[in-house]
């Protein structure tokens, strides 16, 4: 089955710096790939998603690209800022009917610092 | 925020014991997932719904069972609690869609602690 890699496991950086964080996946059928962000406490939410189709993605300060054939995809944040703080999971799935067994990724616990 | 409630949000309870989680969707869409979420394991699926009386299980389901009369309702049951079972259990629904993926969405979670 899929296994979702996901490094670092804690990040920290200042405020205004970029962010990255990197998963890997097995499956090479797998093709669509959100990420979520999970404030203490709180519900995982939707922030971005890419499918197969498409090698990058921007919404605002988010991005995130996607390798198929190293079989890796990053969650890139720029301009960060303190409520950017959070534990952020990457995902991955097949499938194309909109019902996804979702396999994730350990998360990545990012602190911004004023 | 999608439309999806689960109840209750935290319980106690002791070895042994049954416990019913419900999640409650006013969405009205097809698929329904239980995922339980454990330090250093992410969210991880434990069944899944694919309409009115169509479950199946996840990569979790031991000691786990489920139930989808409604479709906007999905029950997880620990038929006898063990403490291994402590944990936050986090409910997801996406929609049909046609030729790609569609995003899960997640309730508020139910905190569960099995003593």
């Amino acid at each position: 089955g899929e296994n979702v890699e996901q490094h670092p496991s804690t990040l920290s950086v200042q405020e205004g710096d970029s962010a990255v964080i990197k998963c890997t996946y097995s499956d090479s059928a797998s093709n669509y790939f959100p990420w979520y962000k999970q404030e203490l406490g709180k519900r995982p939410q939707l922030i971005i998603d890419i499918r197969s189709n498409v090698g990058e993605k921007k919404d605002q300060r988010i991005a995130v690209t996607l390798n198929k054939t190293a079989k890796h995809f990053s969650l890139h944040i720029t301009e960060t800022q303190p409520e950017d703080s959070a534990v952020y999971f990457c995902a991955a799935s097949k499938g194309d009917t909109g019902f996804q067994k979702l396999v994730f990724g350990t998360g990545t616990r990012l602190l911004v610092s004023p | 925020d999608a439309g999806i409630t689960q109840s209750p949000r935290h319980k106690v309870t002791e070895t042994g014991t049954p416990v019913t989680l419900r999640c409650h969707q006013t969405e009205n869409h097809r698929y329904m997932y239980w995922y339980r979420q454990d330090p250093g394991h992410g969210l991880r699926l434990i069944h899944y719904s694919y309409g009115v009386k169509d479950t199946d299980k996840g990569e979790v389901s031991d000691g786990y069972s489920v139930s989808r009369s409604k479709t906007e309702d999905f029950l997880l049951t620990l038929e006898s609690a063990t403490s291994s079972q402590t944990s936050v259990y986090f409910c997801a629904i996406s929609e049909l869609g046609t030729g790609f993926n569609q995003p899960q969405h997640f309730g508020d979670g139910t905190r569960l602690s099995i003593l």
